[in-house]
């Protein structure tokens, strides 16, 4: 079973303080991601990345910085909580070859920006 | 807009019953096509996939894509309550960008 694990997994930060969200998987997938989900919305992708060192922006990057140092490594990065950035996040791994990408979530980061 | 539609938002039905659910995506550049479950409190796990135009069966599970109108639809059959869950339609252009882009999902309850 692929793994990919969060931390933290509960949060609470204060408004206009700064927030990282870390992901590692084991998986040795290329792919990463970070999504966000909130009622009514379903997951909205945040950033991605192919590999070490490439961060790419999603459909609502803004606010948000990503980090990709290794293979393993994925982490959100918040500089400027606010309150509209309260939710539940997911990082995913995915294993993208010819036919297609499976993700593969970790168990999410509960986040209440105060 | 979001790129990637599903309906119904919700959905009631009996056990045993059939569940429908369906997807379209506005973006004509994707090839693929997924669906993944999301159980109460826990992460997305992917359900099934289907990148072809036709049919792929599973068990009780049913997949059908028409890349012509961008459609794909899943059907439970014998619907239990463990299959009580948010389902959410995810789609990705075929090559280029990994990107996959999810709708914002059918809650299924199956009542027993």
């Amino acid at each position: 079973e692929a793994a990919v694990t969060q931390s933290p997994r509960n949060k609470v930060a204060v408004t206009g303080g700064k927030v990282t969200l870390s992901c590692n998987q084991t998986n040795n997938h290329n792919n990463m991601y970070w999504y966000r989900q909130d009622t009514g919305h379903g997951l909205r992708l945040i950033h991605y990345s192919y590999g070490a060192g490439s961060t790419e922006k999603g459909d609502i990057p803004d606010g948000y910085k990503a980090s990709r140092p290794s293979q393993e490594n994925f982490s959100l990065i918040l500089e400027l909580a606010t309150p509209s950035q309260t939710s539940v996040y997911f990082c995913a791994s995915g294993d993208a070859t010819g036919a297609g990408n499976t993700l593969y979530f970790g168990e999410g980061s509960r986040l209440i920006v105060v | 807009q979001q790129k990637v539609q599903q309906s119904p938002e919700s959905l009631i039905v009996p056990e045993g019953g059939m569940a429908s659910l369906n997807c379209t995506s506005s973006d004509r550049n994707v090839d693929y096509f997924w669906w993944y479950r999301q159980h109460s409190g826990k992460s997305p796990k992917m359900l099934m996939s289907i990148f072809s135009n036709g049919e792929k069966e599973e068990g009780r599970f049913t997949v059908h894509l028409n890349k012509a109108s961008l459609h794909t639809s899943l059907h439970i059959r014998d619907s239990q309550p463990s299959d009580s869950a948010l389902y959410l339609c995810a789609a990705s252009p075929s090559s280029g960008s990994w990107q996959l882009i999810f709708g914002s999902g059918t809650q299924l309850t199956v009542m027993p």
